[in-house]
């Protein structure tokens, strides 16, 4: 049973860098059968999806957050990783790592971690 | 912004039917790209509930499905349960902007009265 688990500061400062962490226990993050997604939900709102990024290192972004997101793999710790710059208070959310399997190209997020807030203040 | 528009509440008794809306448009869900359903318990992360239109994840009960027309796609609830009172979101792909790009509906709160 694949488990996500998200980590990283809850408090970033407006203007800089908000840096997260998924960790991949129960299964391999290289084994090329899925994708991995961040997605994130502000205060009573709905879910957006942020990016994606494959074993190989290959992503997709959310156009509407491209010029500010990075997403990366580790394979070696199996993890990946979400960078966002320039935060405002827009960005502040329940931030998600996910995964979606690769095999059948529908699209579905099969597993979640438990999700970690991220606030935006100075 | 949600391209896909989804009411705000629907509620029931226990033991009734409820159907939740997920109403999108030719870039999405009337461009035929698969809808998946998720639910999100007070506090907790989403869980899929239904992928593919119409397809359960084991584990999930019979009393959740799922169907999609044109550029709309709906889930029922059965025999609505206590447990069953969360957030619902549908999902899929949109290809409005020459990018990948997932969307999710704007959510719909279950209530059982």
């Amino acid at each position: 049973q694949v488990q996500l688990q998200e980590s990283g500061p809850g408090l970033v400062k407006p203007s800089q860098t908000l840096s997260l962490t998924c960790t991949v226990s129960g299964g391999s993050i290289s084994s090329g059968s899925y994708y991995w997604s961040w997605i994130r939900q502000p205060a009573g709102k709905a879910l957006e999806w942020i990016g994606r990024v494959y074993t190989g290192g290959s992503t997709n972004y959310n156009p509407s957050l491209e010029s500010r997101v990075t997403i990366s793999v580790d394979t070696s710790k199996n993890q990946f990783s979400l960078k966002l710059s320039s935060v405002t208070a827009a960005d502040a959310a329940v931030y998600y790592c996910a995964r979606e399997p690769y095999y059948d190209n529908s699209g579905q997020f099969d597993s979640w971690g438990q999700g970690t807030l991220v606030t935006v203040s100075s | 912004q949600s391209v896909l528009t989804q009411p705000p509440s629907v509620s029931g008794a226990p033991g009734q039917r409820v159907t939740i809306s997920c109403t999108g448009s030719s870039s999405n869900i009337g461009a035929g790209y698969d809808v998946h359903w998720y639910q999100q318990l007070p506090g907790t992360a989403p869980k899929l509930l239904i992928y593919a239109n119409s397809n359960r994840p084991s584990g999930v009960p019979d009393r959740f499905s799922g169907s999609k027309s044109g550029t709309s796609a709906s889930l029922a609830i059965t025999g609505l349960q206590a447990e069953d009172e969360a957030d619902y979101y549908c999902q899929s792909y949109d290809s409005s902007l020459s990018a990948y790009n997932y969307v999710f509906g704007t959510g719909t709160k279950v209530t059982v009265l």
